[in-house]
């Protein structure tokens, strides 16, 4: 199995503050990751796809980067709305894995 | 725009089985797949597995070691999964999801979870 690996699993912020998740795959797994953002007692939401791609409907102060087995979700000026778990995902490779999650708390 | 409805909350026996429904309103199932993900209770995301709608095909994962099924009503509408001989280490929220690309990809949108807990 792919494991992920996400840091920091808890993030303090401030409303306007720069962020920037990291979530590390044991193996290259190409462009295939998205993320996602869950609200307590939420479904997760996807926001990125193939690494760097924003989903319709996403603010673009989110955006992602990376490939290979490195990769980044940066919220460039964080939001009220923006305080949330947020969770990597891996499509390479059956079993399809998930990080960790890094919840982000004011 | 497809949305999806999961049954409700269940307790359920030790060693028995659950079966959970996801029913899609806006739109068929016909040309989604669907996948089944878990989240325990301070735990990570954790795939299950996922069935073509349209001609019924399913993948799963090895982690659950034949415990679980997937299947969908012959309308399309409706999606299962059943997971048997539970234990406690089950308890947790299933969710529902369509595949957004071509599978595997992200998943958009989610059902809004079912709670499942494994307690005598």
């Amino acid at each position: 199995d792919i494991q992920m690996t996400q840091s920091p699993s808890t993030l303090s912020a401030s409303v306007g503050d720069r962020v920037t998740i990291t979530c590390r795959a044991s193996q290259s797994i190409r462009s295939w990751l998205a993320w996602y953002q869950q609200k307590a007692g939420k479904a997760p939401k996807v926001l990125i796809y193939e690494a760097s791609r924003l989903q319709g409907g996403v603010p673009s102060r989110f955006s992602g980067s990376g490939s290979g087995t490195e990769f980044t979700l940066t919220i460039s000026s964080l939001q009220p709305d923006d305080f949330a778990s947020y969770y990597c995902h891996q499509y390479s490779s059956y079993p399809l894995t998930f990080g960790g999650g890094t919840k982000v708390e004011i | 725009q497809v949305q999806f409805v999961q049954s409700g909350a269940e307790v359920i026996n030790p060693g028995a089985s659950v079966k959970v429904s996801c029913k899609a309103s806006g739109d068929t199932l016909i040309t989604s797949v669907i996948h089944w993900v878990r989240q325990a209770p301070g735990q990570r995301l954790e795939w299950m597995g996922w069935i073509n709608a349209g001609n019924g095909n399913t993948k799963y994962s090895q982690n659950f070691q034949g415990r679980v099924t997937i299947t969908r009503d012959t309308s399309a509408t409706t999606a299962y999964m059943e997971l048997s001989n539970l234990g406690s280490e089950d308890t947790a929220i299933y969710y529902c999801a369509r595949d957004a690309g071509i599978v595997p990809s992200r998943f958009d949108p989610w059902g809004q979870g079912t709670l499942v807990t494994v307690s005598s």
